[in-house]
């Protein structure tokens, strides 16, 4: 079974608008990244979270991190039909390799 | 730099074939996988490489061979295909050790087995 699972699995909003996804996962971590992907593209980091802190920007970005309910949430401020792309978070347990989860769809509409 | 480089894009095998996907990153990181995204399943990991000479196992190794001979390539060897194996590849690449720093993508290639 997957470690990280994001969700919603699908979300669609309106340009202007603030996008929240969420990723829960199942055992302790060491950090916890989000990558975007593109139709059709490989990943692209967006933000990496060590498991001692509790939130972080980048942009528009913010993610936080509970670690007490081993749970992240990224938001996506003022949305853009350009932010249109699944989302996933990847967590680091200590095995020598990232582990996904199934990622989560934004339509953003124009 | 070029990143990470895959190929190739696109590629149709019949079952049995066997077929090396290459990878190949320039800029000098020690770490690099293998995945492949199968739709609705986001990312497993086949195998990976802390450096040059050394590979192991990811979560679904069972078909697929590695070897990394030098620092800049890692290339996917199917051995013999199957329907299962049709999926979009990944390779990434890291500094460091790797898993705790931010992963490079190439773009992929997407593999169909008849």
């Amino acid at each position: 079974s997957q470690q990280g699972e994001e969700d919603p699995q699908a979300l669609s909003i309106q340009e202007g608008e603030n996008a929240t996804m969420n990723c829960s996962y199942k055992t302790s971590i060491n950090n916890l990244q989000w990558y975007r992907q593109n139709s059709g593209r490989g990943l692209v980091h967006l933000i990496l979270i060590r498991s001692n802190e509790r939130e972080k920007h980048s942009g528009r970005l913010r993610v936080t991190l509970d670690t007490s309910k081993k749970s992240s949430s990224l938001l996506i401020t003022a949305s853009r039909a350009a932010d249109t792309a699944s989302y996933f978070c990847a967590t680091d347990t200590g095995r020598r390799a990232l582990t996904f989860g199934s990622g989560t769809r934004l339509q953003v509409q124009p | 730099n070029a990143g990470v480089t895959q190929t190739p894009k696109f590629q149709v095998l019949k079952t049995g074939q066997s077929m090396t996907l290459q990878c190949a990153q320039d800029m000098n990181h020690e770490y690099m996988s293998w995945y492949r995204q199968d739709p609705g399943m986001g990312l497993r990991l086949i195998h990976y490489s802390v450096g040059a000479g050394i590979t192991d196992q990811g979560e679904v190794p069972n078909g697929y061979n590695v070897s990394r001979s030098t620092t800049e390539d890692f290339p996917l060897r199917l051995l013999s295909a199957a329907p299962s194996q049709t999926s979009v590849y990944f390779c990434a690449s890291s500094l460091g050790t790797g898993y705790q720093e931010t992963q490079y993508f190439g773009p992929g290639t997407r593999l169909l087995v008849l």
